[in-house]
């Protein structure tokens, strides 16, 4: 079975400052997407970005991006430009390409500080 | 834009209780999805559907059991609820093409006690 692991529990940031989100995870598969969601207190699950396991590319979506790195199974978001807006719990998740739901890390809540 | 609908956002059950959480997608989505979340852990995978009358287990799936009768609604049913059982439950959907590429949509969750 896939595993996701975070291994940051809390993270801070300054306001405007960049941080740097950690995910690492568990697969025999070759073929795969990788995800972060973000949850704010309102609970609600908003898709951050996405990457697939067969683009080389990392993945960019305004502010947020990832780097990729297939053959360590490393998968971290940085936030460039933190604004307050961002705070909020991050998770880290992967969705098989063949079959099955989506696995998620246990979750890094980030705080930014103004 | 995809909703998904959960019934309650709160909900108060005693032990030994059978307990429906609802779920409705407007989408026509063909995958739906029930979760746990607790600190710590994360969202861990219960049960998950293809299609009407079709599911699997995921992770966990002991002490639940579920329904799906209709496309847009997929049901998470406690048989007797157990004090451990209290958690935030997150049900989701997502297009089945694309072969994983799509994402899930989340509904808000239910934070269920269980007394």
């Amino acid at each position: 079975a896939q595993t996701v692991t975070q291994s940051q529990p809390e993270m801070s940031v300054q306001e405007a400052e960049t941080v740097t989100l950690s995910c690492t995870y568990d697969t025999s598969e070759s073929d795969y997407y990788l995800f972060w969601y973000k949850q704010p207190p309102s609970r609600q699950m908003i898709l951050v970005i996405r990457q697939e396991a067969y683009k080389q590319q990392n993945a960019t979506e305004n502010r947020f991006s990832v780097n990729f790195q297939k053959a360590a199974k490393s998968f971290s978001l940085k936030i460039s430009d933190s604004q307050l807006g961002d705070a909020a719990m991050y998770f880290c998740a992967y969705r098989s390409a063949y079959r099955g739901g989506m696995r998620f890390g246990a979750g890094t809540r980030l705080t930014v500080k103004p | 834009d995809v909703k998904v609908t959960q019934s309650s956002r709160y909900l108060v059950k005693r032990t030994g209780e059978k307990v429906f959480l609802e779920c409705v997608q407007d989408m026509d989505h063909e995958n739906m999805f029930w979760y746990r979340q607790d600190p710590g852990l994360g969202l861990r995978l219960i049960y998950f559907s293809y299609d009407v009358k079709m599911k699997e287990k995921g992770d966990i799936p002991e002490g639940y059991s579920v329904s799906r009768e209709k496309k847009e609604r997929f049901s998470l049913i406690l048989e007797s609820a157990s004090t451990n059982q209290t958690s935030m439950y997150l049900c989701a959907s997502s297009l089945t093409g694309e072969r994983g590429k799509s994402p899930l949509h989340f509904g808000n969750g239910t934070r269920l006690t269980v007394t």
